[in-house]
């Protein structure tokens, strides 16, 4: 079965800190798609990333990067420079190749205090 | 425009009452998805359209009912719901079915008294 876990339910830090959000997932899929989506307060879920499971290159979005690592199922989410307008739920998605089932994780919700 | 656009924004009705949600994607997406959020629980797909035909209906009451007139619009028309029902609902599409990036709408915040 498949599995996505956000361990991490709730940090808090002070602005322009950096931050890593954790997400471990679990799968016997060798192809399977990775994501990060951010849901502010008013509600939207805002694509972040989209990563194939044969891509394990690390990926950099101006403040934000993205840890993908196989060998221990994990795709951690890093903010650099934390600012106010980051605070948000963030959750981790895994999907299956060739499916549109999404398989989401519990969220973290990060608060980046001014 | 916004990709993704959900009406109303927010919604309270009583148990009796009928009422439907509208969502429009602007994306030229062939795919559209009805998702449940309910505090402290994960999202639950609800239904899913392809080229306006239902292809996964997951065991959703009846008192949910989906419309997809062609590819840009979907409805939740909503009809003797019960408290529970309460939550946000987001509407997503995708360019395709098969492991696609969904974009959501900013969902529709419904309580039922």
């Amino acid at each position: 079965a498949q599995k996505v876990t956000q361990a991490q339910t709730e940090i808090s830090v002070v602005e322009k800190e950096d931050v890593t959000l954790d997400c471990v997932y679990e799968t016997r899929d060798t192809t399977y798609y990775l994501f990060w989506y951010k849901q502010p307060p008013s509600g939207e879920l805002v694509f972040l990333i989209r990563r194939n499971s044969f891509d394990e290159q690390n990926e950099i979005s101006g403040r934000y990067s993205w840890n993908f690592q196989k060998s221990t199922s994990s795709f951690n989410f890093t903010i650099t420079a934390s600012q106010v307008v980051d605070s948000a739920v963030y959750f981790c998605a895994l999907s299956l190749s060739g499916t549109y089932k999404y398989i989401f994780g519990t969220g973290t919700r990060l608060k980046v205090l001014a | 425009e916004t990709g993704v656009t959900q009406t109303p924004r927010h919604l309270v009705m009583g148990m009796t009452n009928k009422k439907s949600l509208k969502c429009e994607q602007h994306l030229g997406h062939n795919a559209m998805y009805w998702y449940k959020q309910s505090a402290k629980k994960p999202l639950e797909l609800m239904f899913v359209y392809s080229l306006e035909e239902r292809v996964e209906n997951n065991s959703v009451p009846s008192r949910f009912s989906p419309e997809c007139p062609n590819s840009s619009h979907l409805f939740l028309h909503l009809h003797t719901l019960q408290p529970e029902d309460s939550a946000l609902y987001l509407c997503a599409s995708s360019q395709g079915l098969e492991s696609e990036t969904q974009y959501f709408g900013p969902g529709t915040r419904l309580l039922v008294l």
